[in-house]
């Protein structure tokens, strides 16, 4: 599958404690995003990294943090853990660094209890 | 502020009944719009966008900057149109998009 893959699919886990989620954009693809979709706020884009290099920040929590890597995956680490951050986080690619097609990932479903 | 707005969300019609999915933005730039779907155990992925001015699917969005709105329309809804949609919003400069908060059209036989 050459399109963008996330893993874990699921994920519980207790407050307070710490999680990292792992996106691989897809073949070609230098730009990478994520987006947070929760039932009341929807989906939220929280930061977007490009070749490496933070690109733009949008809603994200200050215990929220990202990266690229060389090979241009991104993990997104999500710490001191509240139940409102329950939701289906999702990561998105695309060619560059200002496009609107973008390709989503399946999501991460996170379940803080 | 940029914002996306779709006022439904659940729209509900027969086969065969038009449909029209509204969304409104606020920007303060020249907008680029898209409307983005997600199919029942699919990904979300991108309809059509407002510069192409091409119809997918059968759907036609047209943006009305007078109105600030970019409604998503289609003549004859089928069933397999079944799923949600997002109205979005690029930020030009920095090149993320602002969703709207969906609406779930439901296409009844």
């Amino acid at each position: 599958d050459s399109g963008v893959t996330q893993t874990p699919k699921h994920l519980i886990t207790a407050t307070g404690q710490r999680v990292t989620l792992r996106c691989s954009p897809r073949s070609g693809d230098l730009s990478v995003y994520w987006y947070q979709q929760s039932l009341d706020q929807g989906l939220q884009f929280l930061i977007q990294y490009y070749n490496g290099e933070e690109r733009a920040k949008g809603n994200i929590l200050e215990r929220f943090s990202a990266q690229q890597f060389p090979d241009l995956h991104s993990e997104l680490n999500l710490s001191s853990l509240e139940l409102g951050d329950s939701a289906l986080y999702f990561c998105a690619s695309s060619a560059t660094f200002n496009s609107y097609e973008q390709y989503f990932g399946p999501g991460t479903r996170l379940t803080v209890t | 502020a940029q914002r996306v707005t779709q006022p439904e969300k659940l729209l509900s019609v027969f086969k065969g009944a038009p449909v029209e999915l509204k969304c409104n933005y606020s920007y303060s730039g020249s907008p680029e719009l898209f409307w983005y779907v997600q199919y029942s155990r699919q990904r979300l992925q991108l309809l059509l966008r407002h510069i192409s001015r091409e119809s997918i699917k059968g759907f036609t969005a047209d943006l009305n900057k007078g109105e600030t709105s970019f409604h998503l329309k289609k003549p004859f809804a089928q069933e397999e149109d079944s799923a949600m949609y997002y109205c979005a919003l690029l930020v030009g400069s920095q090149g993320n998009l602002i969703f709207g908060k969906g609406t779930k059209l439901s296409v009844k036989p």
